[in-house]
């Protein structure tokens, strides 16, 4: 069985401060897949990145970045010098390989402040 | 533009009433999902189809059934079996299996 644990509900900060949101995630499997996808108020999830688990190098995407630690299985997403647009809800998704089936986490609401 | 429709965004029944949640995609994607969403929550997986004429129940499938008899299209039918089906419903689609799924808009439906 897999599980995503994103123990942050909620996160407030003002425009341009960074944010980390934390993703652990519990699975027996060797190979699987990791996700995160952005919720704005609209309701449509956004995709944002995929990253197997033979793959732990860092990545970053403009003001984007995950931290992929397989020793700690965290897959951690920090947004640098935030905007107001950057409000909504992040959730991270695990699915093991050669599965139809993703896992969510409950999701962390991010909110940027002007 | 390439993409998946769901309709409508809102959805209003009373109890003891059928339901049937549309979703049609021009991805060309073979797998198609729905997904169920309550405030706070994270995403929980109603049904989801491989492939034309086939699918899988998901973790909640209770109270839920899909056909999918052509690719572009997984209707989504909440019964009145469906004990607390007033939530956001989302539709989705994938190439295949472990590949990223894009999302539709999403339907919110309310049974009083």
């Amino acid at each position: 069985a897999q599980k995503v644990t994103q123990a942050q509900t909620e996160i407030s900060v003002v425009e341009k401060e960074d944010v980390t949101l934390d993703c652990v995630y519990e699975t027996r499997d060797t190979t699987y897949y990791l996700f995160w996808y952005k919720q704005p108020p609209s309701g449509e999830l956004v995709f944002l990145i995929r990253r197997n688990s033979f793959d732990e190098q860092n990545e970053i995407s403009g003001r984007y970045s995950w931290n992929f630690q397989k020793s700690t299985s965290s897959f951690n997403f920090t947004i640098t010098a935030s905007q107001v647009v950057d409000s909504a809800v992040y959730f991270c998704a695990l699915t093991p390989s050669n599965d139809y089936k993703l896992s969510f986490g409950a999701g962390t609401t991010v909110t940027v402040r002007a | 533009d390439g993409g998946i429709t769901q309709s409508p965004k809102y959805l209003f029944r009373k109890e003891g009433q059928n339901v049937t949640l549309s979703c049609e995609q021009n991805l060309n994607h073979d797998a198609m999902y729905w997904y169920r969403q309550d405030p706070g929550q994270g995403l929980r997986l109603i049904y989801y189809s491989q492939i034309v004429n086939d699918f899988q129940k998901g973790d909640i499938a209770e109270g839920y059934s899909v056909s999918r008899e052509k690719k572009e299209s997984f209707p989504l039918t909440v019964t009145s079996a469906q004990k607390n089906p007033t939530a956001f419903y989302l539709c989705a689609s994938s190439i295949g299996e472990s590949i990223e799924q894009y999302f539709g808009p999403g339907t919110r439906l309310t049974v009083t």
